[in-house]
């Protein structure tokens, strides 16, 4: 069973770089086995997928985020990290990282971290 | 605005079997498979359909999903409680390349 868990501060600075961290447990980033994606819920309203990478580092951005968002991967210590750049309100959100697997589904959740975007 | 259109909310009695419609396009339902999330106050998401119909384990039978062109439905039956939740469908779109959701279902249990 995989195991996702985000971490990150919950409050950022409007213009300046939301950064979150996904730890992984029970399963291995290297084995190439899912993609390891990013997906946020502002209050209130629905799912948006941020985007994704694999285990080699190829990623994809949604468009609507391509020029803001960075997703990275560190295999030593099995955690993926997504950094959003230039943030404004509309970027408060609860953010999840997930796994896409075999079932071409987002398979397993973190539990979420709420990010607000305030001064 | 989600690129995949369900409505707003739904509501049913105890026992009762309700139906969540998604509605998308060529570009994604149309040529790709759709999930099916639940999402219970307060907590993330879960994996309740894949594959247009099929249940992941500990699923009960209860929850079923059909596909036909470019839409796609959620069957719920004898309705429970327990089931009060939002409901996300998914699906790769081509044009767009990565996921997409409809606007989530909040499902009411009278």
């Amino acid at each position: 069973q995989v195991q996702l868990q985000e971490s990150g501060p919950g409050l950022v600075k409007p213009s300046q770089t939301l950064s979150l961290t996904c730890t992984v447990s029970g399963a291995s980033i290297r084995s190439g086995d899912y993609y390891w994606t990013w997906i946020r819920q502002p209050p209130e309203k629905g799912l948006e997928s941020i985007g994704y990478i694999d285990y080699s580092g190829s990623t994809y951005y949604t468009p609507s985020l391509n020029s803001r968002v960075t997703i990275s991967v560190d295999t030593s210590k099995n955690q993926f990290s997504l950094r959003l750049s230039s943030v404004t309100a509309a970027d408060t959100a609860v953010y999840y990282c997930a796994t896409w697997g075999s079932r071409e589904a987002f398979d397993f959740w973190g539990q979420g971290t709420m990010v607000t975007v305030s001064s | 605005q989600s690129v995949l259109t369900q409505p707003p909310s739904a509501s049913g009695t105890p026992g009762q079997r309700v139906t969540i419609s998604c509605s998308g396009s060529s570009s994604n339902i149309g040529s790709n498979t759709v999930n099916w999330y639940q999402q219970l106050p307060g907590t993330a998401p879960k994996l309740l359909i894949y594959s247009n119909n099929l249940r992941p384990s500990g699923v009960p039978d209860r929850f079923s999903g059909s596909k036909s062109g470019a839409s796609a439905s959620l069957a719920i039956s004898g309705l429970q409680s327990e089931d009060e939740a939002d409901y996300y469908c998914a699906a790769w779109d081509d044009s767009l390349n990565g996921v997409v959701f409809g606007g989530g279902t909040k499902l009411t249990v009278l």
